[in-house]
């Protein structure tokens, strides 16, 4: 079955500074990779996705790149906000599943003013 | 999103009890599933549905049930069979059948143990 792995478990950065999370999936035909940020005692909201046929995603301050052949996916914050501060987690749809997600363990993010 | 409802917000369960929690979604969504989520952990598959009236197993279904008689409800019992049933319980939707939509989720389900 799918394996997605995530790195780093924690990540601190500077107010203003860019954050980078990397997540790693074993099926070579997932075709389909949410990111969703979860505030604490919330639940996980989607942040943006992206699908196989395409490289690289961005929406504001968010972007998402995509690498097919080494089956790895990243996550780029620019110009951090504390607003930013929250568990990040990655997810890769698992094929032939009717849309089930298999997700990352997560990264926690804290922007330190 | 306002078009998932979890309920209650906070359930406490004494031993040996069944406890069920409510989803209902008004998305028009074929697919829901439920997750467990421990402290500072990632979120673990229970249960899943596609149609009306089929389920299938997610990876953590011991001492868990669900039923689908209604595509908007999906309800998760958590059975006495579950020993450590604290923990933070999510529901989600997506539609379309085999398509890669994203899953949206509810507000989520504390439940505790008295």
């Amino acid at each position: 079955g799918e394996n997605v792995e995530q790195h780093p478990s924690t990540l601190s950065v500077q107010e203003g500074d860019s954050a980078v999370i990397k997540c790693t999936y074993s099926d070579s035909a997932s075709n389909y990779f949410p990111w969703y940020k979860q505030e604490l005692g919330k639940r996980p909201q989607l942040i943006i996705d992206i699908r196989s046929n395409v490289g690289e995603k961005k929406d504001q301050r968010i972007a998402v790149t995509l690498n097919k052949t080494a089956k790895h996916f990243s996550l780029h914050i620019t110009e951090t906000q504390p607003e930013d501060s929250a568990v990040y987690f990655c997810a890769a749809i698992v094929t032939d599943s009717w849309g089930k997600l298999q997700f990352g363990a997560g990264t926690q993010v804290v922007v330190t003013p | 999103d306002g078009g998932i409802t979890q309920s209650p917000k906070y359930l406490f369960r004494k031993e040996g009890q069944n406890v069920t929690l409510s989803c209902e979604q008004n998305l028009n969504h074929d697919a829901m599933y439920w997750y467990r989520q421990d402290p500072g952990q990632g979120l673990r598959l229970i249960y899943y549905s596609q149609i009306v009236n089929d389920f299938q197993k997610g990876d953590i279904a011991e001492g868990y049930s669900v039923s689908r008689e209604k595509k908007e409800s999906f309800p998760l019992t958590v059975t006495s069979a579950q020993k450590n049933p604290t923990a933070f319980y999510l529901c989600a939707s997506s539609g379309g059948l085999r398509s890669n939509q994203p899953q949206h989720f509810g507000d989520g389900t504390r439940l505790s143990i008295l």
